[in-house]
């Protein structure tokens, strides 16, 4: 089974600039999530989709992120203008939904933003 | 979702077992306890969860205490490849909504020779 795909594993760019991130989840997972973690933090949540729909993005800095999932499969994080606080690992998960539902998220490996 | 207290650090020898505590004196009769891993370098790996019971895989077991305050991960023949930091989570399980996560600071194990 194919797991969670990120890309691109490393970017660097500078203040001000702008940068997506692309997740394929898992086949079949309805749910996918977007994480930020800060280096020696725990991940925190941005945004929870459910199919195509938004489900959570209470802690989404909508002034310069957004997300969208269309089609309800592929996902892409945005940063516009980024700031030198959003360097981090952006790591994406996806789970079943409902019935299947354990608990248990399947993540990508993350992709990390350095900001300069 | 209710807030767990961990170790920032533990030690293991490798071989023996490794017993990770996690107190959690607010949970609720509805939230489950989750324990996942993340090795360096790679995102989150799910371990085990449970509600009451214990609960026991091919990865751990969860030993949780009867009154569910806190429990403890047990990985039974620590190897080099378990150093990782581990979290332990409680949720509540949202059928409609999918699994949210609220993520701590962890426990970082370190499997030495």
């Amino acid at each position: 089974e194919a797991g969670v795909a990120q890309s691109p594993r490393y970017k660097i760019i500078e203040k001000r600039q702008s940068v997506a991130f692309w997740c394929n989840p898992i086949s079949g997972h309805a749910t996918l999530y977007w994480y930020q973690q800060i280096l020696g933090q725990g991940p925190k949540l941005l945004i929870q989709f459910q199919n195509n729909g938004v489900v959570d993005d209470s802690q989404l800095p909508k002034d310069r992120f957004s997300a969208e999932r269309l089609k309800g499969v592929d996902s892409t994080l945005k940063i516009q203008p980024a700031k030198l606080e959003d360097s981090a690992v952006y790591l994406c998960a996806s789970s079943l939904l409902r019935g299947e539902n354990t608990g248990e998220l399947f993540f990508g490996e993350g992709s990390r933003l350095t900001v300069l | 979702d209710a807030k767990t207290t961990q170790p920032t650090s533990m030690d293991c020898a490798e071989g023996r077992a490794a017993n990770l505590p996690c107190n959690h004196s607010t949970i609720s009769g509805n939230e489950y306890v989750y324990w996942y891993r993340q090795i360096h370098s790679q995102g989150p790996q799910y371990i085990i969860h449970g509600l009451k019971n214990n609960e026991t895989n091919e990865m751990a077991s969860l030993i949780i205490t009867e009154d569910r305050k806190s429990s403890t991960l047990i990985l039974p023949h620590a190897t080099l490849r378990d150093t990782a930091v581990y979290y332990c989570i409680v949720r509540v399980a949202i059928e409609t909504s999918g699994s949210r996560l609220t993520f701590g600071e962890g426990t970082q194990l370190t499997v030495n020779p």
